[in-house]
């Protein structure tokens, strides 16, 4: 089984700021086959990105995700206020999928 | 629009069974893998099972097996995950999810979820 680590566990962080999060593997991930995706409070995840980079359908351009291997970073290049929410990383490459723990990004 | 609504979860006792229901619209069922991915209150989230398009292979995660049984009705656009002696442990929002992508993978949509709560 794949463990992902994620960190930080929150990110404290004002509008307009950048947020960078991180996602590290115990193995490396083949194909870069991780996605992100965002939960808010009562409400199911929604997709970011897949295959590493790729942006999900209608998701703004400020996300923007990269990295190969063990290590991976999701990227707001502005926060807005609807994006202070948990963000998890999931890797698809070996069964079982996993997720890591999440990431907090609240507002400052 | 693609849509998935589960029901069926509710109270029940450690030891007893439930059944979980997840209705898909807006989008060809009969062609994706479908999961279930569960989450604790106040934790994360956790992949409990999968099956293939004609539900003909199913994998679950190590602790739910030979518990947990998933299987869908591509005519009906259905799917069922049968919960027998259930755990304390096993309380969580479940999920269902299409399954995109090569691998196990990803998930996109997700239903709203239904609350199973394992109690005595």
């Amino acid at each position: 089984e794949i463990v992902l680590t994620q960190s930080p566990g929150t990110l404290s962080l004002s509008p307009g700021e950048r947020a960078t999060l991180s996602c590290r593997a115990s193995q490396s991930v083949r194909s870069s086959y991780l996605g992100w995706y965002q939960q808010k409070p009562g409400q199911a995840p929604r997709l970011l990105i897949y295959g590493a980079s790729s942006r999900a359908t209608g998701i703004s351009d400020r996300f923007s995700g990269s990295g190969s291997g063990t290590d991976f970073t999701l990227t707001i290049s502005r926060l807005e206020p609807e994006d202070f929410a948990v963000y998890y990383c999931q890797q698809y490459a070996v069964s079982p999928g996993t997720f890591g723990q999440g990431t907090k990004v609240e507002i400052k | 629009e693609v849509q998935l609504v589960e029901s069926g979860g509710d109270l029940v006792q450690p030891g007893g069974s439930l059944r979980l229901s997840c209705a898909a619209s807006g989008f060809t069922f009969s062609g994706y893998y479908m999961s279930w991915v569960r989450q604790a209150p106040g934790k994360g989230l956790e992949w409990v099972a999968n099956i293939k398009s004609d539900g003909s292979e199913k994998d679950y995660v190590d602790s739910v097996k030979g518990r947990f049984t998933f299987s869908r009705d591509n005519a009906k656009n259905l799917m069922y995950l049968q919960m027998n002696s259930l755990r304390v442990e096993d309380t969580a929002v479940y999920y269902c999810a299409r399954n995109r992508g090569p691998g196990t993978g990803w998930f996109d949509p997700w239903g709203q979820g239904t609350l199973v709560a394992v109690s005595s």
